[in-house]
């Protein structure tokens, strides 16, 4: 199946703890992303990778690191977790020299912190 | 702030019925997309207009476009059960998707 997938699904950690968030696309666009959705449905762009170059920082704190190591991969990883980074995040992608191209989004990561 | 604000936050509908949202912006765009959340699932790109387009149709979708009021609607005719979910708008402040704005949303439930 064509798709942006991503790992795990639910991922709960204590408070301090290290995670990562894994994300996949094998619909051959060039652009990735790292969404943040909080509890209350709001969405907010956190960073986008352009051919694994970082092109959106959107003042996310510096416990949040992406690696790309290639178009079709972005991962998160996370430092330090805090209970405020409790959220669903979701992974997206999108061709960003298409005219209009929309994105394409994973099912999300519901990270749990206690 | 670029973001989109929807209008309702909440909708609740009988089947057959049609449901209207609205989406209000503040910038310029070059497009305003609309997209679907079903629970516990990831957004799915819906219908994409124009700045210079007022009117577009999809199936039983329609979205129209008055950028002199910065604003935008999304009519759902027919409506199913299965159209229960979170509606949102999305703006592109002049750029390209890289850096897409999402509105509030808009939690749509259609009763069978």
């Amino acid at each position: 199946d064509t798709a942006v997938s991503q790992t795990p699904k639910y991922l709960v950690t204590q408070m301090g703890n290290d995670k990562s968030i894994k994300c996949e696309q094998n619909l051959g666009h060039d652009t990735m992303y790292w969404y943040k959705q909080d509890s209350k449905k709001f969405l907010k762009i956190m960073f986008s990778y352009n051919n694994k170059e970082l092109i959106i920082n959107e003042t996310v704190p510096n416990r949040f690191s992406p690696k790309s190591p290639d178009k079709a991969h972005l991962n998160l990883h996370i430092n330090s977790l805090e209970l405020g980074d409790s959220a669903v995040y979701f992974c997206a992608s999108s061709l960003r020299d298409r005219e209009n191209s929309p994105l394409h989004f994973g099912n999300g990561t519901r990270l749990t912190v206690t | 702030s670029q973001q989109g604000e929807e209008d309702p936050q909440a909708l609740s509908i009988q089947e057959g019925e049609n449901a209207t949202m609205n989406c209000s912006y503040k910038t310029s765009i070059n497009n305003l997309q609309w997209y679907r959340q079903n629970s516990g699932r990831g957004l799915v790109h819906l219908i994409l207009i124009r700045s210079n387009e007022r009117e577009k149709h999809s199936g039983r979708l329609r979205v129209t476009l008055d950028t002199s009021k910065k604003s935008s609607s999304l009519l759902i005719t027919a409506s199913r059960a299965a159209d229960t979910a979170s509606y949102f708008c999305a703006t592109d402040g002049g750029g390209g998707s890289e850096k897409l704005v999402f509105g509030k949303g808009t939690k749509l439930t259609v009763n069978p």
